[in-house]
């Protein structure tokens, strides 16, 4: 049974901080996701990663695919409320038509 | 823009009733995917349907079928409705492996 393990699972921050989440495994992932969920949302996709090594940004998220392509971090710089949700990271398998998802951190940023 | 339109938002059933979850895509996606959301259990795989005329059954399939009616939609059926069975369900979409899902705003059902 292939696990994502999230962590932290609850981070409550200042406006202004950084912060970093993790997503771990003892699989090897072909793709990985993350997503940002709102209350009474959906989740809305973030970035995909595929390259072990690969590092994407997007303003002021930058996220990491491990090497071994069994980790990966999202770190956030200068946080502000509108970061503030549920951050999911979601792992594919080429061979298997779905994804695994983590359970989640539950990021609160005040201003 | 509609891209996944899940029908309805809010249901309260008695146990044992039935009922059909809605979900239709408008983005020419080959596989679709039914998750339910829990407090502390994350998203779960209910079913998926990786292209038009196949299902499959995922995590926790047990007292759910499913239909993949065309390419667009893909229904989520509970013949009898369990108190278990009170979450949030989420129908995704995607275009193929490697790519990412979209969602739809979800259903909240409540058994009682």
């Amino acid at each position: 049974t292939q696990l994502l393990e999230q962590s932290p699972q609850f981070l409550s921050i200042q406006e202004g901080e950084n912060l970093t989440v993790y997503c771990n495994s003892s699989s090897v992932f072909s793709s990985l996701q993350w997503y940002r969920q709102e209350p009474g949302e959906g989740p809305v996709l973030l970035v995909t990663v595929v390259t072990g090594g690969e590092v994407k940004k997007l303003k002021r998220l930058t996220f990491q695919f491990g090497d071994a392509r069994k980790d990966s971090s999202l770190h956030i710089t200068a946080a502000q409320p509108g970061d503030t949700g549920l951050y999911l990271c979601a792992g594919g398998v080429r061979s298997q038509g779905n994804l695994i998802f983590g359970k989640g951190t539950k990021l609160s940023v005040k201003p | 823009n509609a891209g996944v339109t899940q029908t309805p938002k809010f249901q309260v059933l008695k146990t044992g009733q039935s009922m059909t979850l809605q979900c239709a895509q408008d983005m020419n996606h080959n596989s679709m995917y039914w998750y339910r959301q829990d407090p502390g259990m994350g998203l779960r795989l209910i079913y998926y349907s990786a292209s038009e005329g196949t299902t499959d059954k995922g995590e926790v399939p047990n007292g759910y079928n499913v239909s993949r009616l065309n390419k667009r939609e893909f229904s989520l059926r509970l013949e009898s409705a369990a108190p278990s069975q009170t979450s949030v369900y989420f129908c995704a979409s995607r275009t193929g492996v490697n790519y990412g899902y979209t969602f739809g705003s979800g259903t909240r059902l409540t058994v009682v």
